[in-house]
């Protein structure tokens, strides 16, 4: 079975480009979740989606990340404008509703701002 | 402030000795927690989880036990393999989530070194 796929793997941009994340989550599953990580704050979760809806955005660190799911197999996650602090690797998550159910992260997308 | 912390940043052991990591948490209405593993260049991967009715839980070479009193939770894994060398974090639902482990709040993480 295929797993959470983001792309890109990498990224590397100047400050001030906009950079889009990608998502595909396990087909059935009804939940998915962003994340960033970095060396000072760990794993963070900044925002996480029911049925393509976004239920809690309160991780997001600033009106210059936004993150959408269009549809159940598919979101994204912008930054626009960049800024070099936004370096970090940042993963998706998927998982089914109901009690006990884990999450599956997907291996991430490192982000360098330069 | 950490709501779940893991005090060693790295440990060291040797193939077939037993890994304990430890993570400690502050508020005692948490009801549900998980270990998640790490390799690098990859997400983390769900491991074990115990609920706060239980004071232990074990899956093959890895336990997890849960002291309450003491606000603590530990992974063994018995006998630790060189393939068991990667970070692993806790983590925790908020209070009273009853398994909804919808908004993860994740330690910084062990890196384990297995020697072979």
């Amino acid at each position: 079975d295929a797993g959470v796929i983001q792309s890109p793997r990498h990224e590397v941009t100047e400050m001030g480009q906009e950079v889009t994340l990608r998502c595909k989550p396990i087909s059935g599953h009804d939940y998915l979740f962003w994340y960033r990580q970095t060396m000072m704050r760990g794993l963070e979760l900044l925002i996480y989606f029911n049925n393509n809806v976004p239920i809690d955005d309160s991780g997001m660190p600033e009106d210059r990340f936004s993150a959408k799911m269009p549809n159940a197999s598919f979101s994204t996650l912008k930054i626009q404008p960049s800024e070099p602090r936004d370096s970090a690797v940042y993963f998706c998550a998927s998982s089914y509703a109901g009690v006990n159910q884990p999450q599956h992260f997907g291996d991430g997308t490192r982000l360098s701002i330069l | 402030d950490q709501q779940v912390k893991q005090n060693s940043p790295s440990l060291s052991v040797q193939e077939g000795r037993i890994s304990i990591l430890n993570c400690d948490y502050t508020n005692s209405m948490f009801d549900y927690f998980l270990w998640y593993k790490k390799y690098p260049a990859e997400g983390p991967t769900f491991l074990i989880s115990i609920s706060s009715i239980k004071d232990k839980n074990e899956d093959g070479r890895f336990t997890v036990f849960l002291n309450k009193s003491a606000k603590h939770l530990s992974l063994h894994i018995v006998p630790s393999q060189p393939g068991d060398s990667a970070v692993y974090f806790c983590a925790v639902p908020p209070p009273n989530s009853g398994g909804s482990n919808y908004k993860l709040t994740f330690g910084k993480g062990t890196l384990l070194t297995v020697n072979p």
